[in-house]
């Protein structure tokens, strides 16, 4: 069965120093998402991306943070000036033809922010 | 106010004992997803319902619009079955795209 596939598993960066969390969603899929797990809280969304554009995002999506779909399979998640408040999971997602769609999530990547 | 709320927490039960994990939200929702999340992180989505029932081996997930309320039942529940299982809402209207997300609920089961 497909999968979303994302990378690194974990990463380990210093603070102020930029990260980009990468995602393959499933290759038919159109809408893709962010989200964010801080430890012991629950799962925030953080962006959704559909048609090469970003179609809504959180308060917690700043100017700290961008999207890309930069070769028609990565979707990635940048994140400029990391803060020890960023370190949580993220999951990356997609789902088919529209948004009410079950959506399948990838394993995550564990940023930890030192 | 969360918009989507869990409950219980936390849930310990015997191996074989029949699961209920309740969801309940106050937004306009076009549709429902119950899903799980393993120790290591990884979530899986179980069910996406916007009426009635679904069901898929053990696990029945139903919902109820008009008191927008829904449930999700495990028989003849398994130690495997031990996970964190999360409720989440499409919601209708401004924020139609995120998914809402509850709390979750810690499931363990003993052998």
């Amino acid at each position: 069965e497909p999968e979303v596939t994302q990378t690194p598993s974990h990463q380990v960066t210093q603070m102020g120093q930029e990260v980009i969390l990468r995602c393959v969603p499933i290759s038919n899929h159109l809408y893709f998402y962010w989200y964010r797990q801080i430890l012991g809280q629950k799962v925030e969304f953080l962006v959704s991306f559909y048609n090469n554009e970003i179609s809504e995002k959180s308060e917690i999506f700043d100017d700290q943070f961008s999207v890309e779909r930069p070769d028609g399979s990565n979707f990635t998640l940048k994140i400029r000036s990391t803060k020890l408040e960023d370190s949580a999971m993220y999951f990356c997602a997609s789902s088919s033809r529209d948004r009410n769609q079950p959506q399948h999530f990838g394993d995550g990547t564990r940023l930890s922010i030192l | 106010k969360n918009e989507v709320e869990q409950s219980p927490q936390n849930l310990t039960a015997q191996e074989g004992e029949f699961i209920t994990i309740n969801c309940s939200y106050s937004v306009g929702i076009s549709a429902l997803h119950w899903l799980q999340q393993h120790p290591g992180g990884g979530i899986v989505s179980l069910f996406m319902l916007s009426s009635g029932k679904k069901k898929h081996g053990r696990l029945i997930a139903t919902i109820n619009i008009q008191e927008k309320h829904s449930s999700l039942h495990i028989t003849a529940s398994h130690p495997r079955d031990s996970a964190v299982y999360i409720c989440a809402v499409n919601g209708i209207g401004a924020s139609n795209y995120q998914l809402i997300w509850g709390a979750g609920t810690k499931l363990i089961i003993k052998p």
